[in-house]
């Protein structure tokens, strides 16, 4: 079975460019959530999902970042524009159900850098 | 401000030996605490769960749980080479989301 797939793995991108990266769920997990790893910060959790609707976007850095999740196989991450700052590995997980008893899977992650 | 806080390391154990990894945390209220290792250049892969007090065993790896004392740990028996990473611990409290905290490097020398 096909874990988290995230796209694209790589993206480098110019200061105020627009940055879309791309999460697919395991099949039949219905939570979804998008981290963040820097060496200086570590893991931050930005945004996570139960059944296609956000719930909490306490970690969402500021409103150049915003999350979607149009139907249960398929979610985005969207950055306009883009800052060096921005620079850092993003990870999308996902997990069978919601709640904390639940094990998240982590997809290969998108390491974005930002010129 | 629940938290989770590790030894940053790094943890150098020779080959063959026991690696004690170990984690604590700040909320009574949590309810169940996992392992992640990461390689270099890798995303974090879940290695263990553990959801009650006492010992969980898998393999060469031990969790064990103490809530009364906010503590948990991880064991790795016959430490290898290929088990240098760093390992991350999480805690669920009583939410959805994750805690984790900044990692253990663990390095096993031959």
């Amino acid at each position: 079975d096909a874990g988290v797939i995230q796209s694209p793995r790589h993206e480098v991108t110019e200061m105020g460019q627009e940055v879309t990266l791309r999460c697919k769920p395991i099949s039949g997990h219905n939570s979804l959530f998008w981290y963040r790893q820097t060496m200086m910060r570590g893991l931050e959790l930005l945004i996570y999902f139960n059944n296609n609707v956000p719930i909490d976007d306490s970690g969402m850095p500021e409103d150049r970042f915003s999350a979607k999740m149009p139907n249960a196989s398929f979610s985005t991450l969207k950055i306009q524009p883009s800052e060096p700052r921005d620079s850092a590995v993003y990870f999308c997980a996902s997990s069978l159900v919601g709640g904390a008893w639940n094990e998240q899977f982590f997809g290969p992650g998108t390491r974005l850098t930002v010129l | 401000q629940k938290e989770v806080e590790q030894n940053s390391g790094p943890l150098s154990v020779p080959e063959g030996a026991i690696a004690s990894l170990n984690c604590t945390y700040s909320d009574r209220g949590s309810q169940s605490f996992f392992w992640y290792r990461q390689y270099s250049g890798k995303s974090p892969e879940l290695i263990m769960s553990i959801y009650s007090n006492g010992d969980k065993e898998d393999g060469r790896f031990t969790a064990q749980l103490n809530k009364a004392s906010q503590y948990v740990s991880l064991l790795i028996r016959d430490s290898q080479p290929s088990d240098s990473a760093t390992y991350l611990c999480a805690g669920g409290f009583n939410t959805d989301k994750l805690i984790f905290g900044t990692g253990t490097r663990l390095q096993v020398f031959p």
